[in-house]
């Protein structure tokens, strides 16, 4: 069974506030993901890690940021909300052996509202 | 940008039906093609990981199969249940530059009725 957590699973928020999307992981995964999805769109990726103090961007530009100082968390920032950034994100991890065939397994999501 | 397909968008099934549902994907430069389950108030699970052409899987009453050369897999549900229900989505890996990444389909919402 997966062991990845996010908090808080809702949020809403004024526009202007600096909020923090926390992802913890207890598998030893050195691969971890965050995915925006809009309703009735696809899941997109908008952060990635391969570990400690290594983190890219990913395919949709995100004004977030994320940071990896540790192997088992990778939180998401966002300096100051928007109601642009109210969406569902969602936090993934995967095995650190090279390959296609590593799933890869999801938190439970944050759904963000930004009035 | 990689182009992920997924249909129905929607299908409304009798408990006990058959049902089935297409992914398309690039056919060039394919590495993996994964399949997940998503129901709701839970997060998405893996259902199934393929990487060779003609490669089939199965797990219970849910089966998969992938044609690499053409770009599509599909996914078969055999004698469906309620708790069928759920967003199954199809995610495509490409080599190369992808660095592993995977490009999700919007989703095909099954619903399963008794």
């Amino acid at each position: 069974e997966a062991d990845i957590y996010q908090t808080p699973r809702y949020l809403v928020i004024g526009t202007g506030k600096k909020i923090t999307l926390e992802c913890s992981q207890t598998m030893g995964h050195d691969k971890m993901y965050w995915y925006q999805q809009d309703p009735g769109m696809e899941l997109h990726l908008i952060h990635y890690s391969y570990g400690v103090n290594s983190t890219e961007k990913g395919d949709l530009s995100s004004e977030s940021t994320v940071s990896r100082i540790r192997t088992e968390h990778f939180p998401l920032t966002l300096e100051s909300a928007r109601p642009s950034h109210t969406s569902q994100y969602l936090c993934a991890s995967s095995r650190s052996r090279v390959g296609p065939y590593n799933e890869q397994f999801f938190g439970p999501g944050t759904r963000l509202t930004v009035l | 940008i990689l182009n992920v397909e997924q249909s129905p968008q929607s299908l409304h099934v009798q408990e006990g039906d058959s049902t089935n549902f297409t992914c398309s994907f690039p056919s060039s430069n394919f590495y993996a093609l994964h399949w997940y389950r998503w129901e709701t108030a839970k997060s998405p699970e893996a259902l199934f990981v393929m990487t060779l052409n003609g490669d089939e899987k199965k797990k219970g009453r849910i089966s998969a199969t992938l044609n690499t050369k053409e770009g599509y897999s599909y996914l078969y549900i055999k004698g469906s249940q309620p708790e069928d229900s759920a967003t199954y989505l199809c995610a495509f890996m490409g080599s190369g530059g992808s660095n592993y990444k995977l490009t999700f389909g919007k989703g095909t919402l099954l619903t399963v009725n008794p």
